[in-house]
């Protein structure tokens, strides 16, 4: 079993949708990354976070420590949101784990 | 700045060659991160460097593998005696230095071995 797990690996919907991608994970961590990866390769962090929430634009991320679970949410959805979307947890001091990624696919 | 660079972003390779990549993170961040992705897939660690120390090197990263940072500015990343199964997306990263703080990505090499 992999330590950092994401829901769904795919996921599609409509423009204006309200999106949410799941991220659980079995190993104590210090801190939690949302990363957003468009076709290229290019990755662009959109959230580090520790503990609650936070919130930049249409997205927001939370975090429950004690859970051991983190979502990303997208309002109002737009096909420009469409990336992998890749959750990944810092484990010790500087060790990244990362999770498969979502795909997420917004038609207009 | 312009954020962090690799070079090259293609490499096509025959089995069996040495090859190496470069990053040049931003200015000033102390640390300096070597990824690999496979289709498909999220990104696995490979090595962390400090400035000029390689503090962490993963178990992926076999011998005829090597990352320098010479000068705790720009990095490499060589291959020795490529196999077909070293064909992934090395993707570099850099941070300021201290705890918990944002990673900035490049663009990544893609590197094909025939």
């Amino acid at each position: 079993k992999n330590e950092v797990e994401q829901s769904p690996q795919n996921l599609t919907a409509q423009e204006g949708e309200f999106i949410t991608i799941n991220c659980s994970y079995s190993v104590g961590i210090s801190a939690l990354h949302w990363l957003q990866q468009h076709p290229g390769g290019g990755i662009v962090s959109l959230f580090m976070l520790s503990s609650g929430k936070k919130k930049h634009g249409r997205l927001i991320a939370t975090i429950n420590i004690q859970e051991k679970h983190s979502s990303l949410h997208i309002t109002a959805s737009h096909p420009r949101d469409s990336a992998v979307y890749i959750c990944a947890v810092l484990k010790g001091a500087q060790k990244l784990v990362f999770g498969q990624g979502t795909r997420l696919t917004i038609n207009p | 700045d312009t954020g962090v660079s690799q070079n090259p972003r293609h490499k096509i390779t025959k089995r069996g060659q040495n090859v190496t990549f470069r990053c040049d993170p931003i200015s000033e961040h102390n640390r300096l991160y070597w990824y690999r992705q496979t289709l498909g897939q999220g990104p696995e660690f490979l090595t962390y460097f400090q400035n000029e120390a390689q503090l962490e090197k993963s178990r992926l990263l076999s011998d005829r593998f090597s990352a320098e940072r010479p000068k705790g500015s720009f990095s490499t990343l060589e291959i020795q005696r490529t196999e077909q199964g070293d064909s992934a997306m090395y993707l570099c990263a850099s941070s300021p230095g201290w705890t918990n703080e944002k990673l900035f990505f490049g663009s990544g090499t893609q590197l094909s071995v025939l």
